[in-house]
C-alpha cells in the first residue's frame, strides 16, 4: 500500500529565503508525482507534475525533483515571498489512485 | 469561466438527512473525481468516473452514491448522513482516464457539517 510522507509538517521562513519541502513515498512503482498548493478554504492548485521518466520540472521560482528509486521528491522554492504562504501537498499516482501526503504548511514572514 | 465548480460551498445539516453536492467542469475533460478531506487535512479519493462510467470506488460506504448525467457533471448524493461525514469534499477532473499523464484540476470544495 502506497504511503506518502511530507516533512516538515510546518515551516516558517523570512521573506527572500530559499527553501526545500520534502516528500517520500513507499512504493517506487509510480506513473507520476505531483505537487499542489492549497490556500485556506480553497481548492488545490497544481504546481508541477513529474512523470516517472523525468528527474525534475521547473516553473518560475519552483523546481521539483524526483528520485524514483529512493522514493523521494523535493520542491525547491527560490526567493520566497509572503504570497507563497500556503499548504503544499505532494501526491503520487501508481497502481492505486492518487495518494496524497498530509502536506507542509508554509508561512513566509515579511 | 471557473474550470471546476461545486455547489454549495457550505452545507450544514442534521444527522440522518440526505444531501447532494453538485460538480461541473467546463474543461472538456473525460474523467472526474470526488475526494474527501477530513479534519486532519488528509485528502483521500472516493470515486472516479470516466465518460460517465465508474472506474474507481475506494471502499466508500454505499450511503454515498455518485451520479454522472454527462461527462461534464459528477454529483455526489449522500444518504442518512452521519457525524463522521463532516469534511470538505473536493471535485476534480483530468483529461486522461486514469490520471497517468495529466494533472488534476480541483474545485473549491464543499464544507459539509453534520450536526
Amino acid at each position: 500500500k502506497q504511503e506518502v510522507t511530507q516533512i516538515p509538517a510546518a515551516l516558517s521562513v523570512p521573506e527572500g529565503e530559499n527553501l526545500v519541502l520534502n516528500c517520500s513515498f513507499t512504493d517506487s512503482a509510480i506513473y507520476n508525482l505531483q505537487w499542489f498548493r492549497q490556500d485556506p478554504g480553497k481548492g488545490l492548485t497544481s504546481l508541477l507534475l513529474i512523470q516517472s521518466s523525468q528527474r525534475e520540472q521547473t516553473s518560475g521560482r519552483l523546481n521539483a525533483s524526483l528520485d524514483k528509486s529512493s522514493g523521494r521528491s523535493t520542491l525547491y522554492i527560490a526567493a520566497s515571498q509572503p504570497g507563497d504562504s500556503a499548504t503544499y501537498l505532494c501526491a503520487v499516482r501508481g497502481n492505486t489512485p492518487l495518494v496524497f501526503g498530509k502536506g507542509t504548511r508554509l508561512s513566509v514572514i515579511a | 469561466d471557473t474550470a471546476v465548480s461545486q455547489t454549495p460551498k457550505y452545507l450544514v445539516t442534521q444527522m440522518g438527512n440526505d444531501k447532494s453536492i453538485k460538480c461541473e467542469q467546463n474543461l472538456g475533460h473525460d474523467t472526474m473525481y470526488w475526494y474527501k478531506q477530513d479534519s486532519k487535512k488528509f485528502l483521500k479519493i472516493m470515486f472516479s468516473y470516466n465518460n460517465k462510467e465508474l472506474i474507481i470506488n475506494e471502499t466508500v460506504p454505499n450511503r454515498f452514491s455518485p451520479k454522472s448525467p454527462d461527462k461534464a457533471h459528477l454529483n455526489l448524493h449522500i444518504n442518512s448522513l452521519e457525524l463522521g461525514d463532516s469534511a470538505v469534499y473536493f471535485c476534480a477532473s483530468s483529461q486522461d482516464g486514469l490520471g497517468l499523464i495529466d494533472t488534476q484540476y480541483f474545485g473549491p470544495g464543499t464544507r459539509l457539517t453534520v450536526l
